[in-house]
């Protein structure tokens, strides 16, 4: 059964903290990684990686792809009050389109 | 970027009722996606919608209890039919633009609440 493990499942930190949080994937014919920001209702979408070992970055964030050890990771530098959310990650499969998400870890970010 | 938007943004209802969430796209896209995020949960897949033809389900879900319709390239709805408490949950449409980003991006969300 596919299925996306995040860790830790909530944190909470001081702003100007470095954080980064984790997600291990086993999804049948894997296509990409995807991470997402959910701070009220709707995920935004951040990153969509494919291709092992290649950091992608947008600001204080970034993110890579392990495709060997099926691991991805989330880094966020000089975290801010705004940065506080549930960062979601999903593996998508190739063919049919679907994500499968993991619960999400819960960062909080104390001023 | 294309907006999604969704109505209504939330609602309370009673039991045994149904609600019809609408999902408008202001561009035409491929494939639309209706999700559910129970309290506390992690987004679940409840269907596929593609336009002219029937929506695809997931294990778990089935028509008679979310009926979706898919009228054009550019909206659908999501009905949950004869409430009970435990479909209190956000109700999120997306859409994947295949042809650009490979990538869905998600609406506003709907909170229902059932009584």
């Amino acid at each position: 059964e596919d299925k996306v493990v995040q860790s830790p499942l909530s944190l909470v930190v001081h702003e100007g903290d470095t954080v980064t949080l984790n997600c291990s994937y086993e999804v049948t014919n894997f296509r990409s990684l995807l991470w997402y920001k959910q701070e009220k209702k709707a995920p935004t979408f951040l990153f969509m990686l494919t291709s092992s070992g290649i950091e992608k970055k947008s600001g204080r964030l970034s993110s890579i792809l392990d495709k060997k050890e099926l691991f991805s990771i989330l880094n966020i530098t000089a975290t801010q009050t705004g940065d506080s959310a549930v960062y979601l990650c999903a593996g998508a499969t190739s063919g049919t389109y679907k994500y499968i998400f993991g619960t999400g870890t819960r960062l909080k970010v104390l001023a | 970027s294309a907006v999604i938007s969704q109505k209504p943004s939330r609602d309370i209802c009673q039991r045994g009722t149904s609600l019809t969430i609408q999902c408008q796209v202001d561009s035409q896209v491929t494939m639309m996606f209706w999700y559910r995020q129970q309290p506390g949960q992690s987004l679940t897949l409840i269907a596929t919608a593609n336009q002219g033809s029937e929506a695809t389900y997931e294990s778990g879900f089935v028509i008679d209890k979310f009926p979706i319709s898919r009228p054009n390239l550019t909206f659908s709805t999501l009905t949950v039919s004869n409430m009970s408490p435990e479909d209190s949950s956000i109700y999120l449409c997306s859409v994947d633009w295949s042809s650009r980003s490979d990538t869905q991006y998600f609406g506003p969300g709907t909170r229902l609440t059932v009584l």
